[in-house]
């Protein structure tokens, strides 16, 4: 099975700066079916990024996806407040895995 | 627009079967190209998907839990069900069903998902 390992756990970050957020994952998967979603507190799960690089349909462009093979990223240009949440990474296909999470709080 | 909407009990009992339904509007799943899953998130922890069924009535279980698993569609009440035996406190967790589609290489990816269903196991 992939395994998911998303990093740092905890991201401490003002407003208007810069997050970057990393998705590692235990085996390269050619296909570029990662994507992203925000959930915050009590909310369902949003989807930002799909096909690694895609954005969903009605995604500020201040979110970003990149990366291939075993190595993902979102970052997220410039943070609003209503940024600060849990990010997951989720590789998808002919099995769904999802990474533990980063928390982006503001410092 | 698509909606989906998670129902069940919010308690059960060790060793129980737990049913949840999945009644979504919007789409249809006898329409090439969709599917639905099931993911589950214990309380403060990480999304773990479960479970998956496609248009065609094809099936995907995760393989720690394959055992204890049954998905089934009924597609003319627009409606999936999730069934999970024996189960345990360590299954807690909210249950969302999410609705999925294909990106352009043709794998399926969660883009709606419901407002979930928090499954309490105690005796």
């Amino acid at each position: 099975d992939i395994v998911l390992t998303q990093s740092p756990g905890t991201l401490s970050l003002s407003p208007g700066e810069r997050a970057t957020l990393s998705c590692r994952a235990s085996q390269s998967f050619s296909s570029n079916s990662l994507a992203w979603y925000q959930q915050k507190p009590g909310q369902t799960p949003r989807l930002l990024i799909y096909g690694a690089s895609s954005r969903a349909t009605g995604i500020p462009d201040r979110f970003s996806g990149s990366g291939s093979g075993t190595e993902f990223t979102l970052t997220i240009s410039r943070l609003e407040p209503e940024d600060f949440a849990v990010y997951f990474c989720h590789r998808y296909g002919d099995f769904w895995t999802f990474g533990q999470g980063t928390k982006v709080e503001i410092k | 627009q698509i909606t989906l909407k998670e129902s069940g009990p919010t308690l059960v009992k060790p060793t129980q079967t737990l049913t949840l339904t999945c009644t979504f509007s919007g789409f249809s799943l006898s329409t090439s190209g969709v599917g639905v899953g099931w993911i589950r998130q214990p309380p403060g922890k990480a999304l773990e998907w479960l479970a998956f069924i496609f248009w065609n009535d094809d099936k995907r279980y995760s393989p720690s839990l394959k055992s204890r698993l049954t998905i089934t569609k009924d597609t003319s009440k627009n409606q999936v069900v999730l069934t999970m035996t024996n189960m345990e406190p360590v299954d807690t967790a909210t249950y969302y069903c999410a609705h999925s589609t294909y990106d352009s290489r043709g794998w399926y990816y969660f883009d709606n998902w419901g407002q979930g269903n928090l499954v309490t196991v105690s005796s």
